[in-house]
């Protein structure tokens, strides 16, 4: 069964710089889909970016981008200038490969705090 | 731009009663799920559904639950006879057929309080 860890509970940066948010996961297939999905206050699960493992590019969407290391199955999330409005809880999750109805497998998530 | 609706926002129940969490996926969207999220806790699978069977479930998804497309728009989640321990955030999602998009997109959430 495939697993996702976000190893950090919290973490803080200052408004317009820069932060990066952990995550590892742990399967044995070759294609697979993962994504970075924010949920705010209220609660609702807003998708980030998502990566698809057989694109060695790493996904990058506006402020956000990734580093995606398939050797060592890690995935994490870099938010650039960041904002006040960008605090939320960030989920790391994965997705077995296309053409499968399958879940997605999140990570515990991170919080993530932004000073004015 | 199209969304996935659930309703009620918040739902109060007695614990033993029985509670349904309706959902309208995005119209072309055919791959539904639903999730909870407890408290505090990571986002579980519950269940997919996909012409009109269950695809998919988990070890939460016990006798206790049932999921229904009883029209051609709306996707239900049953608890027949809610538990504490079923207090949580239910989020629905639904996804589109083609390979190129596989986005789940989610809900809002319907926060369920079991008393």
């Amino acid at each position: 069964a495939q697993t996702v860890t976000q190893s950090q509970p919290e973490m803080s940066v200052q408004e317009a710089e820069t932060v990066t948010l952990s995550c590892t996961y742990d399967t044995s297939e070759s294609d697979y889909y993962l994504f970075w999905y924010k949920q705010p206050p209220s609660r609702q699960m807003i998708l980030v970016i998502r990566q698809e493992a057989y694109k060695q590019q790493n996904a990058t969407e506006n402020r956000f981008s990734v580093n995606f290391q398939k050797a060592a199955k890690s995935f994490s999330l870099k938010i650039s200038d960041s904002q006040l409005g960008d605090a939320a809880m960030y989920f790391c999750a994965y997705r077995s490969p296309p053409g499968a109805n399958s879940k997605l497998t999140f990570g515990k998530g991170i919080t993530l705090s932004v000073r004015p | 731009e199209p969304e996935v609706t659930q309703t009620p926002s918040h739902q109060v129940t007695q614990m033993g009663q029985e509670v349904i969490l309706r959902c309208v996926p995005i119209s072309n969207h055919l791959y539904f799920y639903w999730y909870r999220q407890i408290l505090g806790q990571k986002v579980e699978f519950l269940v997919s559904f996909y012409n009109n069977e269950i695809s998919e479930k988990s070890e939460i998804f016990d006798d206790q639950f049932s999921v229904e497309r009883p029209d051609g728009s709306n996707f239900t989640l049953k608890i027949r006879s809610t538990k504490l321990e079923d207090s949580a955030m239910y989020f629905c999602a639904s996804r589109p057929t083609t390979l190129a998009k596989n986005i789940q997109y989610f809900g809002a959430g319907t926060r369920l309080s079991v008393l």
